[in-house]
């Protein structure tokens, strides 16, 4: 499968505890993107990495949330001390370039119990 | 900062045409995407518009006003399966997508 590849589908977590989503981007794609989104909701911008790099992470909360997309291996969002209001489903894109279009991953879909 | 403006919600009847505006306000605009959001899904990549104008896909077309700041996505032959939510994203630059709430369609018989 060449496309974004995210895992686990579905992940369910207690309160306090760590989540870690992975993203594969495309092959050839060195931009990725996290993108959080709550029931009926929009896409809400996180994190803007290429490799070893974060360039943006204006929509990421200070506290909690971290991102990294080192050399080597796939993009990890990292959410420690879970909070019931992190459940959402995150999806990561790649794209070639800063050019669009991003294609997308099938999403994380995090429960916090 | 962005604004985008899509209807929230539309419905229309298997067979017929449909028509989703979006308006946005931005600055430094390069171009703007469409993309479809099945339930439960991934977002997936419809058009890309750049200049102004109508570019057909099939039975999606979409059209761009840069003066006007506004686009629109037009869904002919509708099908039931085009049920989903479609969104509207301003490309500013090389800075990340905003995405619009996006525009819930229901397609029914």
């Amino acid at each position: 499968n060449a496309g974004v590849m995210q895992n686990p589908r579905h992940l369910v977590r207690r309160r306090g505890q760590e989540a870690r989503l992975r993203c594969s981007p495309m092959k050839g794609h060195s931009h990725v993107y996290w993108y959080r989104q709550l029931p009926e909701e929009g896409l809400k911008f996180m994190v803007y990495l290429q490799k070893e790099n974060i360039i943006d992470e204006s929509g990421m909360p200070k506290e909690r949330f971290s991102a990294e997309f080192p050399k080597e291996g796939p993009s990890i969002l990292r959410i420690q001390q879970v909070v019931r209001g992190d459940s959402a489903a995150y999806f990561c894109a790649s794209s070639a370039a800063g050019t669009q279009p991003q294609h997308f991953g099938d999403g994380t879909r995090l429960s916090i119990l | 900062g962005q604004n985008i403006d899509q209807p929230t919600e539309m419905t229309a009847t298997e067979g017929a045409i449909v028509q989703i505006n979006c308006t946005y306000q931005t600055s430094g605009f390069n171009g703007l995407f469409w993309y479809q959001q099945h339930a439960g899904e991934a977002p997936t990549f419809l058009s890309y518009n750049v200049l102004d104008g109508l570019e057909e896909k099939g039975r999606f077309s979409s059209f761009l006003s840069r003066s006007k700041g506004y686009s629109y996505l037009l869904l002919k032959e509708l099908q039931m399966k085009d049920s989903a939510s479609y969104l509207c994203a301003p490309e500013v630059g090389n800075t990340p997508l905003v995405f619009g709430k996006g525009t819930r369609l229901s397609v029914i018989a």
